[in-house]
């Protein structure tokens, strides 16, 4: 069971957009701590997407975009393409038992 | 190119030792905070342990702490874990990855650690 919790699944069609949720904690996302954001395909290690919440890292699209409110953070894709379906996993640090970075249980992507 | 090659994984029998290497070329690594990133199969990312750029800082999460060790050769750019006492549940595929606070934005391809008898 993660710390962090992400919705198993989500889906859309081409154009349409989602969001993906990423539900924590006042020892998480509620004591200030950034989220981060990773994109992984079958076979290939993750790629960050968002960091720091709502930054992107050059050369990812202006498509996908970070928020994040309370204990919470979301990431939206807009204009859903068939090359997003993929695993998307959110990230950040817990400070109880000595503190750690924390991943979330991840979250796949259909596109219909 | 900016990259990061691991090696060094393999099949052990539980209680066995592995000692995984991390290539990294094209960006300053002695300037970089690295981390070991673990996923097992069918599962989400965890995270290992990080160490800072001049190797003085260690830090590793309770399930490997005690048994698993971070080192970095500068001099080399290369990153280092020493695992120790493996067991079942430390079958995974085993990623290098730069960064800490702002994110993990580079990573290796990954090596497999199988723990089996």
């Amino acid at each position: 069971q993660s710390v962090l919790t992400q919705p198993p699944s989500v889906s859309g069609a081409p154009g349409q957009r989602v969001t993906i949720s990423c539900t924590g904690s006042s020892s998480n996302i509620g004591a200030g701590y950034d989220v981060h954001w990773y994109q992984q395909l079958p076979g290939t290690a993750p790629k960050l997407l968002i960091y720091g919440n709502n930054n992107r890292p050059s050369g990812v699209p202006d498509r996908f975009s970070g928020s994040k409110s309370g204990t919470s953070a979301s990431l939206a894709i807009t204009g859903l393409q068939a090359d997003d379906e993929a695993d998307y996993y959110c990230q950040s640090y817990d400070i109880s038992l000595g503190g750690s970075n924390v991943f979330g249980g991840g979250t796949r992507l259909t596109v219909l | 190119e900016v990259q990061l090659v691991e090696s060094g994984g393999n099949m052990v029998q539980p209680g066995g030792s592995l000692r995984l290497s991390c290539a990294a070329s094209g960006f300053h690594f002695s300037n970089s905070a690295m981390s070991w990133v673990r996923q097992a199969p069918g599962k989400g990312p965890e995270w290992v342990s990080v160490i800072s750029a001049n190797g003085i800082n260690t830090y590793y999460s309770d399930s490997v702490k005690g048994r698993f060790t971070i080192s970095r050769d500068n001099s080399k750019n290369t990153l280092f874990l020493q695992m120790n006492n493996l067991r079942a549940e430390d079958t995974a595929v085993y990623f290098c990855a730069r960064g800490l606070w702002d994110g993990f934005d580079i990573w290796g391809q990954g090596t497999m650690v199988t723990v089996s008898s």
